[in-house]
């Protein structure tokens, strides 16, 4: 079984649709936990970083973290084309040298 | 936004040669790593350093190596290449008191 469970998709919304990204894992010593965007050909770009538990807001971008139940979610509001790209989550434990383990990624489509 | 550079971008060579995959990075970072990402798979550290002359084997197993003679560059090499290598390597920074991770653009490697 792995760590980190991710559905790949492929999720494809119309624009303007607030997209709801998850992910699950099983070691509960994860603590920091990334979302990442990559575009294809292109290296995994950092969107939002949260420690623990809780909510962060960033623009458009919205991550939650509930430690409790093991889940993550990114939320995008307002989705644009661009937006459309594979959204990788990641995530770390305190000690583990920032050595992340990832998620398959979600293939997003947001289209006009 | 972080400042990681890699070489080459794509290449395509014949079984047997040896290659040498080049990162580079301006920001002064200690912890430098190499990740491995196969087509719609998730990306798996293979190599990681925490500063010169320290490098270590990530969690998935790879015939390359990599070597930290300074603290801006962080090559991997494989000594004789395989079509099982095919795949793209992603080159990546963090502080050292930080949590977060910056990607390069990555190398996309096919071997014939």
């Amino acid at each position: 079984q792995k760590e980190v469970e991710q559905d790949p998709g492929p999720l494809s919304v119309p624009e303007g649709a607030i997209v709801s990204l998850n992910c699950t894992y099983s070691n509960s010593a994860f603590q920091y936990f990334m979302w990442y965007r990559q575009y294809s050909r292109k290296g995994p770009e950092l969107l939002m970083y949260t420690y623990s538990s809780g909510n962060k807001e960033d623009g458009r971008f919205t991550a939650q973290v509930d430690k409790s139940s093991k889940y993550i979610s990114l939320f995008i509001r307002d989705s644009q084309p661009s937006d459309s790209a594979t959204y990788l989550c990641a995530m770390s434990r305190t000690g583990g040298g920032n050595k992340l383990t990832f998620g398959t990624g979600t293939q997003l489509k947001v289209e006009l | 936004e972080a400042d990681i550079y890699q070489t080459p971008r794509y290449l395509v060579i014949g079984t047997g040669k040896k290659i040498t995959l080049e990162c580079s990075q301006t920001m002064g970072h200690d912890k430098m790593y190499w990740y491995q990402q196969d087509p719609g798979m998730e990306l798996h550290l293979i190599h990681y350093s925490y500063g010169v002359n320290s490098t270590e084997k990530g969690d998935l197993s790879s015939e390359s190596t990599v070597s930290r003679i300074r603290t801006e560059h962080f090559p991997l090499t494989l000594e004789s290449a395989r079509p099982s290598h095919t795949s793209q390597y992603l080159c990546a920074i963090s502080s050292s008191s930080g949590n977060t991770i910056y990607f390069g653009e990555g190398s996309w490697l096919t071997v014939v």
